[in-house]
């Protein structure tokens, strides 16, 4: 059974700091990863998809690295801002034969104080 | 189009009572997905559709709930006899169907449910 873990389960950096959050999963024969972010009592909002052949995707101030063999994936945010509080999942993508389901993280909750 | 809507937004029923939400997917998208998320968790993957077809259910998906996408567009999803157990956040997403390490899914604003 496929198991993602995500460390730390919470962050606080001041403004401008760079941070890396970072997701582990057990199964490494996954089709993709997909970084979404949740504000409080809210839905997900999509920032990358990193397709299992690919190492990176880079959207803006954000950077996700991918590394299937070791089962690792990392999200870099560059000179974070407030606006970054939120809590960040990472999901891999599973076979279910004909489509995809998502496996989440637990999530790590950003605070980013000025 | 405006993304994945769902409906309501908010729901507080007593326990017993029976509940059904809506997902309207984003207009070209012929999967739907539906998905759990309990406080502090992640979500939780419960059933997918593809068109009208659904194609999987997960061991999550007691025989008190049930979904349904009649015309392969929204989709309902309806919880029997409601238990406190079953307070959650549910989240509807919508993907197309290109290649599996392509698919992105979208997700709805969720549909959080409260049962007293």
């Amino acid at each position: 059974k496929q198991e993602v873990t995500q460390i730390p389960a919470a962050l606080s950096v001041p403004e401008g700091e760079n941070l890396v959050l970072n997701c582990s999963f057990t199964d490494s024969a996954i089709y993709n990863l997909q970084w979404f972010r949740q504000d409080p009592g809210k839905g997900l909002t999509s920032l990358l998809l990193i397709q299992s052949s690919q190492r990176e995707q880079t959207s803006g101030r954000l950077n996700a690295s991918l590394d299937k063999s070791s089962g690792r994936s990392t999200l870099y945010i560059a000179a974070s801002q407030p606006g970054d509080s939120a809590t960040y999942l990472c999901a891999v993508h599973l076979s279910t034969g004909t489509a995809s389901k998502l496996t989440f993280g637990t999530g790590t909750r950003l605070q980013v104080t000025l | 189009d405006t993304g994945v809507s769902q409906d309501p937004r908010h729901k507080i029923t007593k326990r017993g009572q029976n509940v059904t939400f809506r997902c309207d997917p984003i207009s070209e998208h012929n999967r739907l997905y539906w998905y759990r998320q309990t406080l502090g968790q992640g979500p939780e993957f419960l059933t997918y559709f593809q068109n009208e077809a659904q194609l999987e259910k997960s061991r999550l998906l007691s025989d008190r709930f049930s979904a349904e996408r009649p015309k392969g567009s929204f989709s309902t999803l309806e919880i029997q006899r409601t238990e406190q157990g079953d307070s959650a956040m549910y989240l509807c997403a919508s993907s197309y169907s290109g290649t599996l390490v392509q698919e992105t899914q979208y997700f709805g604003p969720g549909t959080r449910l409260l049962v007293l």
